[in-house]
């Protein structure tokens, strides 16, 4: 079984409608990301938790909100999609401060599949 | 001008040629991630490295700290190669947030 899933893997939506985008993982991480990825452009961070009670905004916020509902799920939510939101979508997750080969410190990211989300 | 940057930003080989990938930065990272994705869309992890080389089967990545440049090379390409390769730094500070270059597509024709 994979240790990072994303709920649904595509989805199809029309503008005004509000869409929920899952990830749930089985790494015991405590960080967890939501990314989007837009063909020519690298993957932009919308929203970082690094525990339960600690969610913060990535650089393009507007337009999302998240729900860290337990260690091992991150929701991303779109109150109300627009065309421009469709995109991939990815949830990653982290476990800083641990690493087997390069030691303390380091903060290797591991992605799920990923959500294509058309917004019509 | 973005902090990380990969070139070349599209690639085509003949199947067997040696590959050569580069990641340039200008922030200061504690390590580099090289990640493939295949067209269905999946990201895998295929390197992380702070200082030298690491090797994985054909695949060799490279780092210079100093320089702030790093290389991902395929040796003996092979058309299951054919992907878009990421290369994303770990910032040295603070959170230790990602930052993503755009990617390089590669296609390996038989």
């Amino acid at each position: 079984d994979a240790d990072v899933t994303q709920t649904p893997r595509n989805r199809i939506t029309k503008t005004g409608k509000r869409i929920m985008l899952e990830c749930s993982q089985t790494k015991g991480h405590d960080r967890m990301y939501w990314y989007r990825q837009d063909p020519g452009l690298g993957l932009r961070l919308i929203y970082y938790s690094f525990d339960v009670k600690d969610i913060n905004k990535g650089e393009i916020s507007d337009g999302y909100s998240v729900s860290r509902q337990a260690q091992a799920k991150f929701s991303l939510s779109l109150e109300s999609a627009i065309p421009n939101q469709t995109a991939l979508y990815f949830c990653a997750t982290s476990d800083f401060g641990a690493h087997t080969t390069l030691g303390p410190s380091y903060n290797e990211q591991f992605f799920g599949p990923g959500t294509r989300l058309t917004v019509l | 001008k973005n902090e990380v940057e990969q070139s070349p930003q599209n690639l085509t080989a003949q199947e067997g040629e040696f590959i050569t990938i580069n990641c340039s930065y200008s922030v200061g990272i504690s390590a580099l991630h090289w990640l493939q994705q295949h067209p269905g869309g999946g990201i895998v992890s295929l390197f992380m490295l702070s200082s030298g080389k690491k090797k994985h089967g054909r695949l060799i990545a490279t780092i210079n700290i100093q320089e702030k440049h790093s290389s991902l090379h395929i040796t003996a390409s092979h058309p299951r190669d054919s992907a878009v390769y990421i290369c994303a730094g770990s910032l040295s500070s603070g959170t230790y947030k990602y930052i993503f270059g755009t990617g390089t597509r590669l296609k390996v024709l038989a």
